[in-house]
Order: C-alpha cells, then structure tokens, then sequence
C-alpha cells in the first residue's frame, strides 16, 4: 500500500544527543515536509522539500536539520541545539505545492 | 499566507449535522480553502477543499461564502469516529509560497453519544 512511514513511533533521548528521525514515502510526490506538534498546539512547519537535493526552512528550523537524497526519503536531525525538542514530529509529502499532504503516524521523542 | 480563524471546540450530538465554521476574511484570488482533521494520536488527514463553489465528497460537503471570507464544513451525521481536530487552512495555488502550510489550533469536536 503506498503511504508514508515515520520510525521510530516512539523515541527517548538523553539531553545533549542528536536523534534522526526516518520518514520515508512510496507515493512518488515531489514535496516532502516535517511538521512539530507541541501538546494542545497546531503544527508548526520545521523543514519542507520541493526536490531531491533541495530543501527549504519553515517557521522553526533551529536546532534541525534535514536531507533529501533520494526523493522517497526525508529524514530529520534534531540536535542538541534543539532547547526543547520532546514533541510529536509529524511528516508529510504532497504531489506538488496544489496536491493534498499526506501524513505520517508521526514520532514522540521525549528527552529525558 | 492568509490567516483562519477558528473556534477552539464545538460539540455536537452523535447521529446529528455538525458546521464546522472558519472564518478566513484576508483570502486572495489564488487561495484555495483546505481542511484536515487529526484524530488524537495521529497525524492529520484530508477532508475536503474548494475555491468558490461548494462541494462535496464521500467525507465531508464544503459551503463556500459568495464573498469566499468564510465557509463551513458539514459533517451530515457525526459519529465517534468523527471526533477530532478540524483545521481550515488557506493554500496558494500560485506559486512556491503554497509549500509553507502552518496549521493553526484548529477545531476540537466532541461527539457525545
């Protein structure tokens, strides 16, 4: 089935490590993104992507970073920079910037 | 992009319609109107969009204002599995600045049996 699949589903980290999150899409689209929702909160858009090897900042990218080597993969960094970084990380893609985002099942990272 | 304005919850009960109101009074010419909904422990999923005439699907209708500054969303008969989340965002079809979609707090529904 085609969709988007974000692992780990849940994360633990200790404060000053960096963690990858994996979010990868067999949905052929172009636009790849990754989304941070806070308890109570909307999502707030950390990175997007328009193309392989091209990647833009959103609204709150400090303390993130991201690639996009293959256009079914868009994984998320978030370092130790990151002040606050326990949050629900969600992914998307979309065909373009007109298609619909899907989302995936995100990932609950808590820094303990 | 444009901003929406939402209320923060609506409750309805189960079996009954539900209008799901935003109000969005800055919308340009290129602004396609969008709605999400995002069950709790979940990511968000489409629901519907417009550009001025009303529509509808297998989920959900979507009622436009003649002016475009505001539209409801009609769920027709609201069932458990209908509570969640319901974001109303603006999209620009005109260009790259359509990629930098932020949801705002959205509206908590409630369906009480």
């Amino acid at each position: 089935d085609g969709g988007i699949t974000q692992s780990p589903k849940y994360l633990f980290r200790k404060e000053g490590q960096n963690v990858t999150l994996s979010c990868e899409q067999n949905l052929n689209h172009d636009a790849m993104y990754w989304y941070r929702q806070d308890p109570g909160q909307g999502l707030r858009l950390i990175y997007y992507s328009q193309i392989v090897n091209d990647f833009q900042k959103g609204d709150i990218a400090e303390g993130y970073s991201v690639s996009r080597e293959k256009k079914e993969s868009f994984p998320l960094t978030v370092t130790s920079a990151q002040k606050n970084p326990t949050a629900f990380y969600l992914c998307a893609s979309s065909i373009a910037y007109t298609g619909e985002l899907f989302f995936g099942e995100g990932s609950r990272l808590t820094v303990l | 992009d444009a901003k929406t304005t939402q209320p923060n919850s609506m409750e309805s009960n189960e079996e009954e319609p539900v209008h799901l109101p935003c109000n969005h009074s800055t919308i340009s010419g290129t602004d396609y109107i969008h709605w999400y909904r995002q069950l709790p422990s979940q990511g968000p999923e489409y629901v519907i969009h417009g550009l001025t005439s009303n529509v509808n699907n297998r989920m959900a209708s979507l009622a436009i204002a003649e002016d475009r500054k505001s539209s409801t969303l009609i769920l027709h008969r609201a069932t458990l599995r209908d509570a969640a989340v319901y974001y109303c965002i603006l999209r620009d079809y005109s260009g790259a600045g359509s990629y930098q979609l932020t949801f705002g707090k959205g509206t908590k529904l409630s369906v009480i049996p």
